[in-house]
């Protein structure tokens, strides 16, 4: 069974500050994915990863793919109360595979 | 454009009633996915089709749920019996060839 380990699972901080949430499978995946989720809606596609070692950026956000495509890391740079809401990473094979979320609260 | 329309967006109901949860997917697109979301288990893929047909249901939990996708702008997940364990969040999405889902805002379902 492929599972996708999110840490840490709840991150509350301070406006301005930065964070990372980690992404870590055993599996390789084809491709991954990351999404935010906010309260009482779906999950909204953020980005996109393909290749080992790719690094996309999103205004404060920068995704990286892990060189041997099994795990993925998400940086915010100077969180903003905006930002709160669940990140979800997601690896394809056959079918989407969702990480369990982390909860990110960012305090003004 | 209209996203993806899921309704109802809550429903609450007794042990043992047939439930069902509705979706239309975007128009024009030909894959659809239905999701479950709890917080012990997170949002986990049930079914999906392509082009209206099932191509994978191995998500299903178990015989009482029932999955149809009678055209293609319109889809019913039915649970019946329901059980209590069947609380949770349940997504539509969909997508085109495969590429970006687009989520539906979800129905809020609780079995007393």
């Amino acid at each position: 069974t492929q599972l996708l380990e999110q840490s840490p699972q709840f991150l509350s901080i301070q406006e301005g500050e930065n964070l990372t949430v980690y992404c870590n499978s055993s599996s390789v995946f084809s491709s991954l994915q990351w999404y935010r989720q906010e309260p009482g809606e779906g999950p909204v596609l953020l980005v996109t990863v393909v290749t080992g070692g790719e690094v996309k950026k999103l205004k404060r956000l920068t995704f990286q793919f892990g060189d041997a495509r099994k795990d993925s890391s998400l940086h915010i740079t100077a969180a903003q109360p905006g930002d709160t809401g669940l990140y979800l990473c997601a690896g394809e094979s056959r079918r989407l595979i969702f990480g369990q979320g982390t909860e990110l609260s960012v305090k003004p | 454009d209209a996203g993806v329309i899921q309704s109802p967006r809550h429903e609450v109901t007794e042990m043992g009633q047939e439930v069902t949860l509705r979706c239309k997917p975007i128009s024009g697109h030909n894959s659809l996915f239905w999701y479950r979301q709890t917080m012990m288990r997170g949002l986990e893929l049930l079914i999906y089709f392509n082009n209206n047909v099932p191509i994978d249901d191995s998500g299903m939990p178990e015989d009482r749920f029932s999955a149809k996708m009678p055209n293609a702008s319109f889809s019913t997940l039915k649970i019946q019996p329901s059980e209590p364990r069947d609380s949770a969040v349940y997504f539509c999405a969909s997508s085109l060839w495969g590429q970006t889902q687009y989520f539906g805002p979800g129905t809020r379902l609780l079995v007393l």
